[in-house]
């Protein structure tokens, strides 16, 4: 699976938008960009993913880049309970049964 | 809408002991991940199942065994257990046989004295 790079951290006022990048510069074509978030200590949790084109759910919208070497999370309206790590992470998913590998993360503060 | 259930939340052991986990998957799920999450760590996945098969290993030590049973249901049984083994456990499952996404429990968080 294709590496990914996150800044370690970051802060967002409360109520504004949180938008956090995703560097997968070796991404190949048959993967898919997922994000999940980790409020501390509880399991993780699924945000979004998509494949090329832009997806949005009631949590997120993700945006990826054309060239598929970079994606933003965006947040629309931070909360304090929006506090967590996120996690990118490009998965092949030949099968679904394949595992997720956590990488470092962004760790997203909200301030109010 | 049904979430992965872990069984305990919190477990204390001494030593030597051995720790059984459970899993109880989202229904319909045939897949169930283990991953093991050490303190200021990111999960590390252990190993998975498919239909009661072993589907991947990751980094399990061999004092850890785990298996699916017919009603999709997962058990970690941890034995010789050591003070490193203190970390939190999640468990997650999916449905094979598609690309549905992975969705975690809450966890079991262990402490070994």
């Amino acid at each position: 699976d294709a590496k990914t790079t996150q800044p370690p951290s970051m802060d967002c006022a409360e109520g504004r938008a949180a938008n956090l990048p995703c560097n997968h510069s070796t991404i190949s074509g048959n993967e898919y960009v997922y994000w999940y978030r980790q409020i501390h200590s509880q399991g993780p949790q699924y945000i979004i993913h998509g494949l090329k084109n832009n997806e949005t759910n009631e949590m997120a919208s993700l945006i990826i880049t054309e060239d598929r070497k970079s994606s933003t999370l965006i947040l629309p309206h931070a909360t304090l309970r929006d506090t967590a790590v996120y996690y990118c992470i490009v998965r092949a998913v030949k099968t679904s049964y394949d595992k997720v590998i956590f990488g470092p993360g962004t760790s997203l503060s909200v301030i109010p | 809408a049904a979430g992965v259930i872990q069984s305990p939340r919190h477990l204390i052991k001494e030593k030597r002991e051995t720790a059984t986990l459970k899993c109880y998957p989202i229904p319909r799920h045939d897949t169930v991940y283990w991953y093991q999450q050490g303190p200021g760590q990111d999960p590390q996945f252990l190993i998975s199942f498919y239909e009661k098969m072993q589907s991947d290993k990751g980094s399990i030590p061999d004092r850890f065994s785990a298996q699916q049973f017919s009603d999709y249901h997962s058990e970690l049984n941890m034995s010789s257990l050591e003070l490193g083994d203190s970390a939190l456990y999640f468990c997650a499952s999916s449905l094979g046989d598609s690309q549905e996404t992975q969705y975690f429990g809450p966890g079991t968080r262990l402490l070994v004295l």
